[in-house]
């Protein structure tokens, strides 16, 4: 069975501090795609990335940035500069290409604090 | 920009009460999800949806919950009756297609309190 763990329920940093969340799934697959997406206080939870397991690359999107490391099976996240804006909790999810659906599994979520 | 819809946004009822959530995904996205959150948690997949056809509502309680896509655009989804556990953030997703590739577009979601 598929699982996502956000071992961070909470983080408090302070503007510009770089501030990195970690993920750890598990999963009998070997073909899945794993995603981040940021839930604002309005509720909506917003697409922020998705890479397959093929493709351990890391990526950056201007102050966001994610290392995936199939050897720990682990896909974190780092705000690099934090800003008061990036206030949210932030989810992992993964989602599995061998099974009928394409549910994704979340983790619990890291709720992020900004302060000025 | 297209945006997922949902309706109500807030939802009070008493348990035992039936209740009802509408869902209207972005134009032309045949796959539509329901995911339930409650209060510090992840979501949770309830029903997934291929057109009008259910492709996964293993996690749905069927007892109380059903939910429908008739013509394959808009949902709904019921529980009846309702129950204090019930209370959750419902969300509504909807991808352009079925498969793990595509990245799934959220609703905002309706927040049910069930008293």
């Amino acid at each position: 069975a598929q699982k996502v763990t956000q071992a961070q329920t909470e983080i408090s940093v302070v503007e510009k501090e770089d501030v990195t969340l970690d993920c750890v799934y598990e999963t009998r697959d070997t073909t899945y795609y794993l995603f981040w997406y940021k839930q604002p206080p309005s509720g909506e939870l917003v697409f922020l990335i998705r890479r397959n397991s093929f493709d351990e690359q890391n990526e950056i999107s201007g102050r966001y940035s994610w290392n995936f490391q199939k050897s720990t099976s682990s896909f974190n996240f780092t705000i690099t500069a934090s800003q008061v804006v990036d206030s949210a909790v932030y989810f992992c999810a993964l989602s599995e290409a061998g099974t009928s659906g394409s549910r994704l599994t979340f983790g619990e979520g890291t709720q992020l604090t900004v302060n000025p | 920009e297209a945006e997922v819809a949902q309706s109500p946004r807030y939802k009070i009822t008493e348990k035992s009460q039936a209740v009802a959530f509408w869902c209207d995904p972005i134009s032309g996205h045949a796959t539509l999800y329901w995911y339930r959150q409650i209060l510090g948690q992840g979501p949770e997949l309830l029903v997934q949806f291929q057109d009008e056809s259910v492709v996964d509502d293993s996690q749905l309680p069927k007892d109380r919950f059903s939910a429908e896509r008739l013509k394959g655009v808009d949902s709904t989804l019921k529980i009846q009756p309702a129950e204090l556990g019930d209370s959750a953030m419902y969300l509504c997703a909807s991808s352009s297609t079925s498969g793990s590739f595509y990245e799934q577009y959220f609703g905002p979601g309706t927040r049910l309190t069930v008293t």
